[in-house]
């Protein structure tokens, strides 16, 4: 299986900032990697696919970018409602696999 | 909207079958292009595919778990299923159904926590 590995694990930031978030995977994956937002409780949401798609809904303060075997999620200028867990999941492969989470939490 | 829908027990002894159906709402199991999967969450961890299941009723299963997978659609009833048997303390988790367009889950159920435990 593919390994996706973000970093960092946790990060600190307030309202405002500008909060990149880094998945890396074990080989190359071209663009097929999709980004979702959990908050404590409920089920993960679309945000990005494609590396670099936003998702119907999804606010343009999300941006992602990368290709092959490195990708970023950004926030431009993070919100209260930002505040959640991060993952990001290959789909370039028969078993499709996550990363093991970033969470954005309040600094 | 679609809507997903999680039920089945909350509580599984250990080497028996959890079972979970998922029943989709605001449109049916049939229409597009899309297809239906189960996700599975440790508690405190990341998130793990465990299976697919198209309209015609091919399915797609993790290598991991293929030999306890199980998964049924019935489009009567819009709905589809998941068996996985011999379960143990590692099968503890929430278990999710998404809608699955080309391997992107856009539509979740709320989620249901399955515990293996005597």
């Amino acid at each position: 299986d593919i390994q996706m590995t973000q970093s960092p694990s946790t990060l600190s930031a307030s309202v405002g900032d500008r909060v990149t978030i880094t998945c890396r995977a074990s080989q190359s994956i071209s663009s097929w990697l999709a980004w979702y937002q959990q908050k404590p409780g409920k089920a993960p949401n679309l945000l990005i696919y494609k590396a670099s798609s936003l998702e119907s809904g999804v606010p343009s303060r999300f941006s992602g970018s990368g290709s092959g075997t490195e990708f970023t999620l950004t926030i431009s200028s993070l919100q209260p409602d930002d505040f959640a867990t991060y993952y990001c999941q290959q789909y370039s492969t028969y078993t499709k696999t996550f990363g093991q989470g970033t969470k954005v939490e309040i600094k | 909207q679609v809507q997903l829908q999680e039920s089945g027990p909350g509580l599984v002894k250990p080497s028996q079958t959890l079972s979970l159906t998922c029943t989709v709402s605001g449109g049916s199991i049939s229409s597009g292009s899309y297809h239906w999967s189960w996700i599975r969450q440790p508690a405190g961890k990341g998130l793990d595919w465990i299976a697919r299941i198209y309209t015609s009723g091919s399915v797609d299963y993790n290598p991991s778990l293929r030999s306890r997978l199980a998964i049924s659609v019935d489009k009567s009833k819009n709905l589809f299923s998941l068996n996985l048997s011999s379960v143990t303390a590692a099968d503890t988790a929430v278990y999710y159904c998404a809608r699955d367009r080309d391997s992107l889950f856009d539509s979740w159920g709320q989620g249901t926590l399955v515990t293996v435990s005597s």
